[in-house]
């Protein structure tokens, strides 16, 4: 039973353009949802977080919107680059489970030149 | 200023072998949490420990599997009688307080021949 849902498995963007990358998940005592960014042979890199209590958090080319109703989070990045190419992994916890963070499957992005 | 140090990075074992990987957190981290990464899936939680002290260990398997975080040294998760299916990548990761925006070492990648 997937908590945390991303169900495309790859998105390709132009250069220049706005990758919208899109996050479901299914239990509502998740309060606090983070993106992260990892190249292979890498481990995770965290990207931006948003807490439930907001419904968009901005940093720089990277934007965060939360739909508590819908249960849905994405990602926006603009304009993409070609050093965005990597798989974006969305993760969420909730008060309480100690830092225990569950993540989606990620969604392999490749933004061509 | 280290990051978060795993390894070995690479790991052969032949099935019924010990497999030990090693993670020192990030300098003053003593929350340490391990992940396990099958391959076309997400990170799934397995253990959190701050020094000398299990806190949640919920997502690892209750045989074959123990992790520990002493006093002096790092974190080890210790893998007995390897399986093929225990073929995937482990990360670890610190923070110095629980949770949120806790930074990952590089990973272990476990091949299990």
């Amino acid at each position: 039973d997937q908590q945390v849902k991303q169900n495309s498995p790859s998105l390709s963007v132009q250069e220049g353009r706005i990758s919208i990358l899109n996050c479901d998940y299914t239990n509502s005592m998740f309060d606090y949802f983070l993106w992260y960014k990892k190249y292979p042979a890498e481990g995770p890199t965290f990207l931006i977080s948003i807490s439930s209590i907001k419904d968009k958090n901005e940093d720089g080319r990277f934007t965060v919107f939360l739909n508590k109703s819908a249960k849905h989070l994405s990602l926006h990045i603009v304009p993409s680059q070609p050093g965005d190419s990597a798989v974006y992994f969305c993760a969420a916890s909730s008060t309480g489970s100690q830092g225990n963070l569950i993540f989606g499957k990620g969604t392999k992005l490749s933004v061509k030149p | 200023n280290a990051g978060v140090m795993q390894n070995p990075r690479h790991l052969v074992r032949r099935r019924g072998q010990e497999a030990r990987l090693r993670c020192s957190p990030m300098k003053g981290h003593s929350h340490v949490y391990w992940y396990r990464q099958l391959p076309e899936e997400g990170l799934k939680f397995m253990v959190y420990l701050q020094k000398e002290n299990i806190i949640d260990e919920s997502g690892m398997p209750k045989e074959r599997f123990s992790a520990e975080f002493p006093k002096e040294g790092p974190s080890i998760l210790r893998i007995q009688q390897v399986v093929r299916g225990d073929s995937a990548a482990y990360f670890c990761a610190s923070s110095l307080d629980t949770a949120l925006g806790y930074t990952f070492g590089s990973g272990t990648r476990l091949t299990v021949v």
